[in-house]
């Protein structure tokens, strides 16, 4: 099983440059997230699914914004692309149902962003 | 405010020492606190969990230690071997609800 797969791996933009990060899991799990990890600050919510066709804020959701396009595939966008947004981007899901291991975050690996 | 303040930042211990990690929380109604485990160029990966209703649990060299009435909890790494140099994240969670993550530390274990 791939488990959750997030393309591009590397990208760089020029500030105002839009763009979408992609991100697909094949464990069927109901819930996806999209977290950004710089230094010293861990990894802080973007935006994230709940199941399909539900999408909500996280902590920075300020520039972006998502799609859950089915129950497999979880995008993330960037309208207009600022140096803030410099990032290393992780997509993950879970099963998000109360049963043994709702809870447990598998994920991808990553998609690191530059802009310029 | 930060629901969940993990320390150290970073942490150097020698091979064999033991490697202590600490984290507090401030929302009772979490109930579930995992820790991850990241290498450098990959995603972070589940390492060890616990519920709220025991006091710790021990996987191989790894435990997590609970104080409920603290709201604190800790990861040790035992016998701690140069594989085990990685950024560790502990977490906190509502039943299928989203994770909120410590700012995580930094682990350098010398030979």
């Amino acid at each position: 099983n791939a488990g959750v797969t997030q393309t591009p791996k590397f990208q760089v933009l020029k500030t105002g440059q839009s763009m979408t990060l992609q991100c697909a899991q094949d464990m069927n799990h109901n819930s996806m997230y999209w977290y950004r990890q710089d230094p010293g600050m861990g990894l802080r919510l973007i935006y994230y699914s709940a199941s399909e066709g539900t999408t909500d804020k996280g902590e920075v959701p300020n520039g972006y914004n998502v799609s859950r396009l089915n129950k497999r595939e979880f995008s993330l966008r960037l309208e207009s692309a600022a140096p803030s947004q410099t990032s290393v981007y992780f997509c993950a899901s879970s099963v998000g149902q109360i049963s043994s291991g709702a809870n447990v975050l598998t994920f991808g690996a990553g998609s690191r962003l530059t802009v310029l | 405010q930060q629901q969940v303040k993990q320390s150290p930042q970073s942490l150097i211990v020698q091979k064999g020492g033991i490697s202590i990690i600490n984290c507090a929380y401030e929302n009772t109604a979490f109930d579930y606190f995992p820790w991850y485990q990241q290498f450098p160029g990959k995603g972070p990966a589940l390492l060890i969990a616990i519920r709220p209703d025991v006091s710790e649990k021990k996987e191989g060299r790894f435990t997590i230690s609970f104080n409920k009435s603290a709201k604190q909890f800790s990861l040790h790494i035992m016998d701690s071997q140069p594989g085990d140099s990685a950024t560790y994240f502990c977490a906190a969670s509502i039943v299928a609800g989203k994770s909120t993550f410590g700012d995580g530390t930094t682990l350098t274990v010398k030979p």
